[in-house]
Formats: structure tokens, C-alpha cells, sequence
């Protein structure tokens, strides 16, 4: 069964930095490709960001670029996301999902809530 | 931008209704990359149907989708009190991103 268990959310100030981590389990690690799609309060899903198998292949959404980073560990079955320059706008459930193609988000992990407020 | 859904739709049981997603020709029009999501408040979202009209293994067959131009569509039929939730179209584009949809409160009357 594929389990996909996010962590690392939490209250952070604006200006500030936060690293989330995707621990992945029940499937292949190394031949998936993972995104980060977040939820803000009462809103809807927003793609962020895409990483291929390898690692060597990045896209993010406007909104993030220059700011956040997706990496991966694949020896650790980890994801990550690095972010900088924290935006109240910023404030959402980050979720990892993953597919075979990363031309959509199949199975979804439960989130992470981030919260940028001072 | 984001692709267009309604806000809500609504049903009675047994009945079949059916979700819009419009985008353009460098999203939906350009790739056969439509997929559905199905998500209760509080838990992880789910994949109802990928490239467009495919169903992963263990959704029911009362959930089918199509394609026409720059438009997707979701269709669920013979309404269940269990299929209200949020529904998200999404697509892969021409940036190599994927973009959601503003997704769809389906009410089950």
C-alpha cells in the first residue's frame, strides 16, 4: 500500500524559512516522480512543484520560483521541499503525492499545515 | 491560470450529474493528461480519473470522463450519499506544470 506521511509544517514568521519532508513507503521511490500541491484555508488545490525520478529535472509554479526548492533522497525514500521567504500567502496543507509519468498526482498524502503569520 | 469549474453542483440520489473544466489550448486541448480528484474535507485527496477517461483500480464505474476541445467533464452517475465532497480537475500544460482547477462542491440532496 503506498503511504506518503508529510512533516515539518509549523508556525513561522514572514521573512523565514521551512523544510518539509515526504517519508514514502509501499511502492518503487526511485521511479516516481513526486510533486508538492498545498491547500490554502478555505481554497483550493495548487500545484507547486515536480521533481523527476532522478532528481535532475525541476518545475515549479510562478508563485514559488526563486523561493522554494524540491529535492529528493532516494536512498532515504524522502521529498523535500526548501522554503524561503515565507509569505502569509504561503499559508496552506502541503501535500506530497506522486506518479509514474509526473503529468498528474495520483496517491496523496494526509498534508502538512504551514502557517506564516507574526 | 487556474482552469474553470462551477462552484457547486447538486444532485438527488440515483441521479447523474456531470462537473465542467475549461482551460485552454495549452493545457486541457493540448494533452490528454485530464485528471479528476475526489476530496472529503480533512482527508487526502483521491485520483478518480486520469488521462482523461481512465479509471485507476478500485473507483467505480459510475465515474467517467471526457474531453471535447479545451473542456474536460466529469460525469458520476446513479448519485451516492458518499460521492459529496470537493472534485478537481487538473492538467498537465505546455510549461511542463500541472494546474488545478477551482474546484466543485457536489451536494448530494
Amino acid at each position: 500500500e503506498v503511504q506518503l506521511v508529510e512533516s515539518g509544517g509549523g508556525l513561522v514568521q514572514p521573512g523565514g524559512s521551512l523544510r518539509l519532508s515526504c517519508a514514502a513507503s509501499g511502492f518503487m521511490f526511485n521511479s516516481r516522480w513526486m510533486h508538492w500541491v498545498r491547500q490554502a484555508p478555505g481554497k483550493g488545490l495548487e500545484w507547486v512543484s515536480r521533481i523527476k525520478t532522478d532528481g535532475r529535472t525541476t518545475t515549479y509554479a510562478d508563485f514559488v520560483k526563486g523561493r522554494f526548492t524540491i529535492s529528493r533522497d532516494n536512498a532515504r525514500n524522502t521529498l523535500y521541499l526548501q522554503m524561503n521567504s515565507l509569505r502569509a500567502e504561503d499559508t496552506a496543507v502541503y501535500h506530497c503525492t506522486e506518479d509514474v509519468r509526473g503529468v498528474t498526482t495520483a496517491n496523496w498524502g494526509q498534508g502538512t499545515l504551514v502557517t506564516v503569520s507574526s | 491560470s487556474a482552469l474553470t469549474q462551477p462552484a457547486s453542483v447538486s444532485g438527488s440520489p440515483g441521479q447523474s450529474i456531470t462537473i465542467s473544466c475549461t482551460g485552454t489550448n495549452s493545457d486541457i486541448g493540448g494533452y490528454n493528461y485530464v485528471s479528476w480528484h475526489q476530496h472529503h474535507p480533512g482527508k487526502a485527496p483521491k485520483l478518480m480519473i486520469y488521462d482523461v477517461n481512465n479509471r485507476p483500480s478500485g473507483v467505480s464505474d459510475r465515474f467517467s470522463g471526457s474531453k471535447s476541445g479545451d473542456t474536460a467533464s466529469l460525469t458520476i452517475s446513479g448519485l451516492q450519499a458518499e460521492d459529496e465532497a470537493d472534485y478537481y480537475c487538473s492538467s498537465y500544460t505546455s510549461s511542463g506544470t500541472v494546474v488545478f482547477g477551482g474546484g466543485t462542491k457536489l451536494t448530494v440532496l
